[in-house]
């Protein structure tokens, strides 16, 4: 089992439509959560940072936890087409060997003008 | 100027050769990381710095070395490429003392690395 675990897509929306893009993890003690989005051939750029349960909402963007399910998700309102990239995952654990950031292998959002 | 630079941009080269692959960093951030990023496989860790006395491997170290000159500069090294080693590299930074240690990642723009 991955440790970071999301769907390839691609994801296809049609404009305006909300994009919802899913997440689950493995490890129970993962203690922060970010959303990063990369454009084909580009660096990943940091969204969303979520570290309690629930949501948290950033203009257009909504990142929701749920611990217990081990679950994080990010809702995009409004999709655009310049929001068609690649949406990474990525969870940190604070265990020593853990001390950095472990990433799901990304979904792609597509969004239909 | 990028906060995070990383040197080459592109670089093709030959089985066998030696590679050193450069990151600076003006965000004066602490730690610093090195990943590769393979289709279908999304990034993975291949080694972290959280100070320039403090290097670790990351889950796929083999075939690859560090060197931490200064806190601004963390270099990957390639001692003998191999074909499967082609792969677009990220360096990223993180500051340890905000966030009470869950700091994000920042990236460079990526090293695409051929090995022919």
């Amino acid at each position: 089992q991955k440790e970071v675990e999301q769907n390839s897509g691609p994801l296809s929306v049609p404009e305006g439509a909300i994009a919802s893009l899913n997440c689950t993890y493995s490890d129970r003690v993962s203690q922060s959560f970010f959303w990063y989005r990369q454009y084909s051939g580009k660096s990943p750029e940091l969204i969303m940072s979520i570290y309690s349960n629930g949501d948290k909402e950033d203009g257009r963007f909504t990142a929701q936890l749920n611990k217990a399910s081990q679950y994080v998700s990010l809702l995009i309102r409004d999709s655009q087409p310049s929001d068609s990239a690649t949406y990474l995952c990525a969870v940190k654990n604070k265990d020593t060997g853990r001390r950095a950031l472990t990433f799901g292998s990304g979904t792609r959002l597509q969004v239909q003008p | 100027d990028a906060d995070v630079t990383q040197t080459p941009r592109n670089r093709i080269t030959k089985t066998g050769k030696r590679i050193m692959l450069e990151c600076s960093q003006t965000k004066g951030h602490d730690r610093m990381y090195w990943y590769r990023q393979d289709p279908g496989l999304g990034l993975r860790l291949i080694y972290y710095s959280f100070d320039v006395k403090d290097i670790n491997k990351g889950e796929i170290s083999d075939g690859y070395s560090v060197s931490r000159q200064a806190q601004a500069k963390f270099s990957l090294s390639l001692e003998s490429a191999i074909p499967n080693q082609t792969a677009l590299y990220f360096c990223a930074t993180s500051d340890s003392s905000t966030g009470g240690g869950n700091q994000p990642q920042h990236f460079g723009d990526g090293t695409r690395l051929s090995i022919l």
